[in-house]
């Protein structure tokens, strides 16, 4: 079973929609993070969290929202979905902060 | 600003011959480097690291080098193999301070090996 799972895989949605994105982890990990990455550009940090009381903006954290509902679980939400966030999104997790950090499989969206 | 530039976007190799991917960096705060593989409809896994007190780590096939004066750490794969074809991030942890723990990544390079 693997220790970072994303739901959904796959969404596609229309501007305007509200969607939420879904993160677990069995790690035991503290912190939590979720990324994005377009085409040519690498990964960027959207939010991460140190603990369930912590929430942290990241690089690219305009109209995004997460929620850090227990230490396994960390969501992602688009309160209303425009089409420059089509992108592939992906969650880790990491022990400590300076450390490495195990990724999910990714959610692939498409905001029509 | 970019952090973390890797100026090849891909890369093909023949097979058995070595891979040399490149990465470079500007923020001399930056102290631990990462690399990461990703194939496709995959999440990033992690390759391999090496601390800013080091200037090379080895993991099988694996070797990383950090040249601190150029700000540049290199990954060489030897020999390589047709399921090392994938996009290989660099990334780099800040120092201390706002950005602590987080990945700076660079852009990525697509390595193709050709059997």
């Amino acid at each position: 079973d693997a220790d970072v799972t994303q739901t959904p895989r796959n969404r596609i949605t229309k501007t305007g929609k509200r969607i939420m994105l879904e993160c677990s982890q069995t790690k035991g990990h503290d912190r939590m993070y979720w990324y994005r990455q377009d085409p040519g550009l690498g990964l960027r940090l959207i939010y991460y969290s140190f603990d369930v009381k912590d929430i942290n903006k990241g690089e690219i954290s305009d109209g995004y929202s997460v929620s850090r509902q227990a230490q396994a679980k960390f969501s992602l939400s688009l309160e209303s979905a425009i089409p420059n966030q089509t992108a592939l999104y992906f969650c880790a997790t990491s022990v400590r902060a300076r450390e490495t950090q195990y990724f999910g499989p990714g959610t692939r969206l498409l905001v029509l | 600003d970019q952090q973390v530039k890797q100026n090849s976007p891909s890369l093909s190799v023949q097979e058995g011959r070595i891979s040399i991917l490149n990465c470079d960096y500007t923020n001399s705060m930056f102290d631990y480097f990462l690399w990461y593989k990703k194939y496709p409809a995959e999440g990033p896994t992690f390759l391999i690291s090496i601390s800013s007190i080091k200037d090379k780590n080895e993991d099988g096939r694996f070797t990383v080098f950090l040249n601190k004066s150029a700000k540049h750490l290199s990954l060489h794969i030897v020999p390589s193999q047709p399921g090392d074809s994938a996009v290989y991030f660099c990334a780099a942890l800040g120092g201390y301070g706002g950005s602590q723990g987080n990945l700076i990544f660079g852009k990525g390079t697509k390595l193709s090996v050709k059997p």
